[in-house]
Parts: structure tokens; C-alpha cells; sequence
């Protein structure tokens, strides 16, 4: 099936560093949406986007949805060892529409 | 907030035999339930779309007589993997939309199901 393309495919920080990861697409998409997974858990949303060009935060997150409609992406500020897991963007064409998954970042950050 | 409860977390079976994982929401309605899989280190490969009380759709390359979807009711949806196979070890997740929200997705916790 479809898939995004998320990079970096992992990455290995230091407490309190912010942290980019960018999702991209063949494909236009009119919602973006990222996710954290924790180990053994399902997805828990973290910031939902619907407007190309709109940057939206929550808490130390801020994400944007790129101009073109094929890209977004999560800065993760001042990290914290609870940010560890796997981060995965997720693409919808349109509202009750499924949702098509990144391949995802895995985030570890060492205190 | 809408939760939904996905049984079992853990299950190991024999080859040949079948298992049946539930997803239930729990404080709100779901007409429609998602069924993911998902290998190590992979991201969610969505298997089918469960609508209440209409077939499931499945997507290209799932074998919907091996994965039996049932949406009996707006609070529940059920996966029976049948005559499973050591391949067919995964974790398994369940997402809910919630009634009358395009955008509106909550996740199960998942199951991890072990062939042996």
C-alpha cells in the first residue's frame, strides 16, 4: 500500500536538544496529522493540521503542513527522556477518509 | 476524550488454529473501526475498513476470507485471523472514527499475536 516517506529514519539525541523530522509525498494530502508510538501501544495523536501553510503547536511540538500539500513537519523542542518512541506522520485526502501512515522516525534521547 | 479498548494485548496460538481480537469504543458511537498491521521496526499497513453493519473493505493484497471482519454493532468490531500461520505474527491495531467526525481517530492499544 501507500506509504510516506518520513526522515530521518532514527535519530539519537541529547536531552534538552530540539529535534526536525519531515514527512513527504507524492501525493497531495488536505490533513496532515502525526503520531508518537510508544512500545507495545498504539498511535496517540499529537497535532492535527488542515491548512496548507498553517503551523500549529502543543507544547514543546510545532508542526507545520508544507505550501505544496506533500510535505509536514514536527520540531520537537528542548527534549525530554519521555520523547523517546517512534514517531509517524499520517496523510488523509479528505474528511472520513482513511489515513495513510510514514514510514517513521524513531526518537531516542539520552539524559 | 473518546477511548478505545482493544482485547486481547498479548496472544500466542497454535498454527492451524484461530484467533479472534475485539476493539471496542467505548464512550462514543463508531460507524466506522480501521484494522492495521504492523511488522517490527515497520510502520501501519491498513488491512480494511470495518462500516457497521455492511461488509469490510479490504485492501489490495488482504485476504478477506482469512481475515474476518465483523461490525456487528456501533461499539464493536472483531478480527479473526483464520488458520493462522507463523507469518501471520504481528501486532495488530484497531482505530475508531468517531460518529460525525471527519477527523476524529482514536487508536486501540494493539495486539501482539505470536504463531507458534
Amino acid at each position: 500500500g501507500q506509504q510516506l516517506n518520513q526522515s530521518p529514519q532514527s535519530m539519537f539525541i541529547q536531552e534538552g536538544e530540539d529535534v526536525s523530522m519531515n514527512c513527504t509525498s507524492s501525493s497531495i494530502f488536505n490533513t496532515w496529522l502525526w503520531y508518537k508510538q510508544d512500545p507495545g501501544e498504539g498511535p496517540v495523536l499529537l497535532i492535527a493540521l488542515y491548512k496548507a501553510g498553517e503551523l500549529t503547536s502543543n507544547g514543546r511540538l510545532t508542526a507545520q503542513f508544507g505550501i505544496t500539500r506533500k510535505d509536514s513537519f514536527l520540531n520537537i523542542s528542548a527534549s525530554i527522556p519521555s520523547d523517546v518512541g517512534i514517531y509517524f506522520c499520517a496523510g488523509q485526502m479528505g474528511g472520513f477518509q482513511k489515513l495513510v501512515f510514514g514510514t517513521g522516525t524513531r526518537l531516542l534521547v539520552s539524559p | 476524550g473518546a477511548v478505545v479498548s482493544q482485547h486481547p494485548s498479548r496472544v500466542i496460538c497454535k498454527s492451524g488454529t484461530s484467533v479472534k481480537i475485539e476493539c471496542r469504543s467505548l464512550d462514543f458511537q463508531a460507524t466506522t473501526m480501521f484494522w492495521y498491521r504492523q511488522f517490527p521496526k515497520q510502520s501501519l499497513m491498513l488491512m480494511a475498513t470495518s462500516n457497521e453493519g455492511s461488509k469490510a473493505t479490504y485492501e489490495q493484497g488482504v485476504e478477506k476470507d482469512k481475515f474476518l471482519i465483523n461490525h456487528a454493532s456501533l461499539t464493536l468490531s472483531t478480527l479473526t485471523v483464520t488458520s493462522a500461520h507463523p507469518e501471520d505474527s504481528s501486532f495488530y491495531i484497531c482505530s475508531a472514527r468517531v460518529q460525525g467526525d471527519p477527523y476524529g481517530y482514536t487508536f486501540g492499544s494493539g495486539t501482539r499475536l505470536t504463531v507458534v
